[in-house]
This record gives C-alpha cells, sequence and structure tokens, in this order.
C-alpha cells in the first residue's frame, strides 16, 4: 500500500517569509497533485504534475517533482495570510483514479 | 468548489440511527468519488461509481456503510447504525471520467457528528 508522507505536519510563520512544505512517497507516483483545503471547505486542485523533474508555477507557489518521481515540494514566496490552510498531496492510483492523500501540511500565516 | 453540492453540510446522528450523505456531482460529470476526513488528518479514499454501477469499494467498511449512484438523482453514501467513530467529514467528488490524470472536483463536505 502506497504512503505519503508530509512535512512538516504544522507550521506557523509570519506575512512575508518563504516556506517549502514536502511530500514523499513510499513508490513512485503515478500523477501527483497538489490540494488546498480551507476550513468548512472541501479541498480545491493546485497543480497536477505527471513527468519526472518538472516544474509548475502558479502566481507565487513553485512546484517541484523529483526526477525519481517519489518526492514532491511546494515553495510559497512572501507568504500571506490568505495562504492559510491546509496543503494537501494526493496521487492518483490505478486505473481508476481514486486518490491517495497525504496528511497534510497545516499552514498558518500570522498578518 | 462549485458545481459539486452536498448536502446536508451538518448532519447530527444518535448513534444506532442511520445517514444518508448526498452528492450531486458536477454538470456533465458521471464519476463520483467518496472520501472521509477524520480530524487533522488526510482524506481516505472509500469508493468509486459510475452512473448505476459501484466500480472501487475498496475504501468501504465492510458493515454498515453502503453507496449508490443512481441512474437519476444524486450520489448516495449511506451508513446504518451509526457508531461515534463514524463522526468525521464525508467529502465527494465528481470527474468527466476516471482515471488517473483527470481533476477532481470537491464538494463543501457534509460533517457527521455522533452523539
Amino acid at each position: 500500500t502506497q504512503l505519503l508522507e508530509q512535512s512538516p505536519q504544522f507550521l506557523s510563520i509570519q506575512e512575508g517569509e518563504n516556506l517549502t512544505v514536502y511530500c514523499n512517497s513510499s513508490s513512485v507516483f503515478s500523477s501527483l497533485q497538489w490540494y488546498r483545503q480551507e476550513p468548512g471547505e472541501g479541498p480545491v486542485l493546485l497543480v497536477t504534475v505527471v513527468t519526472g523533474g518538472e516544474v509548475k508555477k502558479l502566481k507565487r507557489l513553485t512546484f517541484q517533482f523529483g526526477d525519481a518521481r517519489k518526492d514532491s515540494s511546494l515553495h510559497i514566496t512572501a507568504a500571506q495570510p490568505g495562504d492559510t490552510g491546509l496543503y494537501l498531496c494526493a496521487d492518483g492510483s490505478g486505473n481508476t483514479g481514486k486518490l491517495i492523500f497525504g496528511q497534510g501540511t497545516t499552514l498558518q500565516v500570522k498578518p | 468548489n462549485a458545481g459539486v453540492m452536498q448536502n446536508p453540510r451538518h448532519l447530527v446522528r444518535r448513534r444506532g440511527q442511520e445517514a444518508r450523505l448526498r452528492c450531486s456531482p458536477m454538470k456533465g460529470h458521471s464519476h463520483v468519488y467518496w472520501y472521509r476526513q477524520l480530524p487533522e488528518e488526510g482524506l481516505k479514499f472509500m469508493v468509486y461509481l459510475q452512473k448505476e454501477n459501484i466500480i472501487d469499494e475498496s475504501g468501504m467498511p465492510k458493515e454498515r456503510f453502503s453507496a449508490e449512484f443512481p441512474k437519476e438523482g444524486p450520489s448516495i453514501l449511506r451508513i446504518q447504525q451509526v457508531v461515534r467513530g463514524d463522526s468525521a467529514a464525508y467529502f465527494c467528488a465528481s470527474s468527466p471520467s476516471g482515471g488517473r490524470v483527470q481533476p477532481q472536483h470537491f464538494g463543501d463536505g457534509t460533517r457527521l457528528s455522533i452523539l
């Protein structure tokens, strides 16, 4: 059974700081996805990456996918309070596409 | 999260009662996934359905839980004889087709509390 481990589990920073969160898999990712979830809401897809070594940017967010497709990082530049939330990585597993999630990184950005 | 509608948003049941959770997928989506989220944890896959068919129920508890996605109407996740451990947030997601690279759109969940 594939296991996704995210670190750190919790992160509290001041507005304007940079941060990086990590996602490591016990096996090769099929299709790595990053989601952000705010309290009381469902996860919202941020990005999907499938190619080893791929880098994608979404405004102040930079997503990197390891060459071996077993790890990924999410870097946020100049964090803002609106970035506060639970960041989840997930793998689209098997032919059905069911998602296997990590336990998430809870990010708090203080004004 | 626009498009995937879940109701009710909050549901309170006493131990032994039945809970019915509904999910209307986005327009044009015929694939539905159900996930469960315990406090401070990620989501755990429960079941994957297409219209009138259960494709993968490997994440469903063997007893008391069932799911359906009829030809007409929403997908239903049914929990019979609820216990305290069933308290969680239940999310459904839909996609236009199955497959590992298809994006899944999530609803805002049903928060089930068992008294």
